[in-house]
């Protein structure tokens, strides 16, 4: 079976410039999370998908950030314009459903750097 | 929110060596998930366990909800055992995550 795939892997950019990060969970998985992780810190929750409606978004800075997932499969996320603080890893999880009971399964992440 | 708290914060072992990881959470919770984060930033699932006790291998958990905590043990460290482990918990109905610090792990041959 295959994993959650994300791409890119890594990107390089300046403030205020656009980035965008797709994620494809594992097949047949209907939630879909996006997650901020600073380094030396653990994950923090950013948007949790079911299906194709959002669950959870109330740690999303919307000023600049958003997502979507279209078809209820593949997502991604948008960061405009970006900041310096931005600079993490975005890591996208999966999971059978929104239960609390779903093991939860993230992809490889990609890795910003802000300059 | 859930408080997640992990101790120690780094740990050294020498490789063959046994240890105990412990995550103190300040609410009850339906999800627990020890992972382990590689050092090239891969969240690996080692365990879901709300409660009781599993093992793989040379690693195992324990959860006693009850208590709020949970231990993961790692016995016959490997170098390949380093990186940073997390806990994770959810209390929502929803599976919002919650994460710890981590604990920070270096195996030395």
């Amino acid at each position: 079976e295959a994993g959650v795939a994300q791409s890119p892997r890594y990107k390089i950019i300046e403030k205020r410039q656009s980035v965008a990060f797709w994620c494809n969970p594992i097949s047949g998985h209907a939630t879909l999370y996006w997650y901020q992780q600073i380094l030396g810190q653990g994950p923090k929750l950013l948007i949790q998908f079911q299906n194709n409606g959002v669950v959870d978004d109330s740690q999303l800075p919307k000023d600049r950030f958003s997502a979507e997932r279209l078809k209820g499969v593949d997502s991604t996320l948008k960061i405009q314009p970006a900041k310096l603080e931005d600079s993490a890893v975005y890591l996208c999880a999966s999971s059978t459903e929104d239960r609390g009971t779903a093991t939860q399964y993230f992809g490889p992440g990609t890795r910003l750097t802000v300059l | 929110g859930i408080q997640v708290e992990q101790s120690p914060p780094d740990l050294i072992l020498q490789e063959g060596a046994n240890s105990t990881l412990r995550c103190n959470f300040s609410d009850s919770v339906n999800n627990l998930q020890w992972f382990h984060q590689n050092p090239w930033g891969q969240l690996i699932n080692l365990f879901y366990i709300p409660s009781g006790t599993k093992q793989n291998g040379r690693l195992s958990a324990t959860t006693v909800a009850t208590e709020r905590y949970s231990l993961l043990y790692i016995s016959s460290s490997q170098t390949t055992d380093s990186g940073v482990y997390f806990c994770a918990v959810s209390t929502s109905g929803n599976n919002r995550l919650a994460f710890g610090k981590g604990n920070q792990v270096v195996v030395i041959p």
